[in-house]
């Protein structure tokens, strides 16, 4: 059974950096583009960016390219998040997905509150 | 970036009626080479994950009942759920994936009445 577990998400004050994780199972991680996307509380459905299965090639969304870098660890079947200089706006449920363009499968994602 | 317009926004509609859901683009979303429509529709039940529905515009993702029919091409795609149920209550997104960056539809809220 296929199975993307995000965590890492809570509350962090604006300007600070967070790092969210997405631990994969069931299929063979390594042979997969995998991709971010967030919602917002208000149900705003974001797309944030994707990587190429061996690591060597990511898209992101321009509006959060210069602070946002998506990476993985296919060693540990594991995708990664990280967030610089976070934003009210930035304050979501994020997703962590398997493949490029059409999401087949979706974690449960993870909240992150940015407030002071 | 393509824009992605959905309506209604929220309708209501009661068990075993069709509804129609709309979907349209600010570009063609098909590849000519292929003839594929770059289109997804999503289910979000409250409190729950996205689901897949449709992807190539018209193609049924595994599991989903045959009462869910994606159709159109180009830039006006349509959703259809025939024989509503109390189940199909939720948020229903379109997306393109026909070029980057991905974007999606705000949305529309199915209600049952």
């Amino acid at each position: 059974e296929v199975q993307l577990v995000e965590s890492g998400g809570g509350l962090v004050q604006p300007g600070a950096s967070l790092k969210l994780s997405c631990v994969a199972s069931g299929f063979t991680f390594s042979d997969y583009w995998m991709s971010w996307v967030r919602q917002t509380p208000g149900k705003t459905m974001e797309w944030i960016g994707d990587i190429k299965y061996d690591g060597s090639y990511t898209n992101y969304a321009p509006s959060l390219k210069n602070r946002f870098t998506i990476s993985r660890d296919n060693a540990k079947s594991t995708l990664y998040l990280q967030m610089s200089n976070v934003r009210s706006e930035d304050t979501a449920t994020y997703y962590c997905t398997i493949g490029v363009g059409y999401f087949d499968y979706w974690g449960q994602g993870v909240m992150v509150t940015v407030s002071s | 970036d393509i824009a992605i317009t959905q309506s209604p926004s929220s309708v209501a509609v009661s068990v075993g009626e069709t509804v129609t859901l709309s979907c349209k683009s600010s570009q063609s979303l098909l590849y000519s080479e292929n003839n594929k429509d770059y289109l997804g529709w999503y289910q979000q039940k409250p409190g729950q994950t996205p689901k897949p529905l449709i992807y190539w515009a018209t193609n049924r993702h595994t599991g989903v009942p045959d009462r869910f029919t994606g159709s159109g091409s180009g830039t006006d795609f349509t959703l259809i759920i025939s024989s509503v149920q109390a189940e199909d209550l939720a948020d229903y997104y379109c997306e393109q994936y026909f070029v980057y960056p991905l974007t999606f539809g705000s949305g529309t809220k199915l209600e049952i009445k």
